[in-house]
């Protein structure tokens, strides 16, 4: 079955930087699009990124342009997120999840980012 | 960017009952291929979002019958014919026919 597990989550400091994962298993990893969602404590989700199935093609939401960049790599099935200049408003449980011609088929547990001082 | 407008924000429903949510989008959600990237999740208790329903009324794999959506351009609706137990949660609607995709703000159903 279709299974997302992400990782890399945990507590950092204001301005420096997180790399999260996602390892996924149970479908041919290379030829589905993928996304990064976010949902801050007690709040509504958030989309983060969005990446091709080949990787070529990435979309970000204004709120993290220019300091997160999604990659993956498809000899591995994994997908990533880098996090720049990480700020308090980035606190958030971070989740990946699979794109079926345009819709979020498949979510993984997701991993927590807290950001403080 | 569409932004997606859910009413109500809360919903308390008695078991057994019927229960709706709307959601409308600030623009037209049908794309250049025809086709409208509405979908809706729902996210229960300490558990991340599950698909339900997607381009506005498909129901999922393993969706009970009684969630349908319906709507066109830009409203929206999930109806649930008959509200039980395990429905409690938070429901989204959630855009995918333009970067940024985006959610609504969420409705909680609760029951009363």
């Amino acid at each position: 079955q279709v299974q997302l597990v992400e990782s890399g989550g945990g507590v950092v400091q204001p301005g420096r930087s997180l790399r999260l994962s996602c390892a996924a298993s149970g479908f041919t990893f290379s030829t589905f699009a993928l996304h990064w969602v976010r949902q801050a404590p007690g709040k509504g989700l958030e989309w983060v990124a969005f990446i091709s199935y080949d990787g070529n093609d990435q979309y970000y939401a204004d709120s993290v342009k220019g300091r997160f960049t999604i990659s993956r790599d498809n000899s591995k099935n994994t997908l990533f997120l880098q996090m720049n200049s990480l700020r308090h408003d980035d606190t958030a449980i971070f989740y990946c999840a699979r794109d079926y011609l345009g819709h979020f088929d498949s979510w993984g547990q997701g991993t927590l980012v807290t950001v403080s001082s | 960017d569409i932004v997606m407008t859910q009413t109500p924000l809360s919903s308390p429903v008695t078991l057994g009952q019927p229960a709706s949510i709307s959601c409308r989008s600030s623009h037209s959600l049908v794309q250049s291929d025809g086709n409208t990237y509405l979908s809706w999740l729902q996210q229960s208790p300490g558990q991340p979002p599950r698909l339900l329903i997607y381009k506005i009324s498909n129901r999922f794999s393993g969706v009970p019958d009684r969630f349908s959506g319906s709507g066109a351009g830009t409203d929206f609706t999930l109806k649930i014919s008959r509200v039980e137990a395990e429905d409690v949660g938070v429901y989204y609607c959630m855009q995918a026919t333009q970067f940024p995709y985006s959610f609504g703000q969420g409705t909680k159903l609760e029951i009363k």
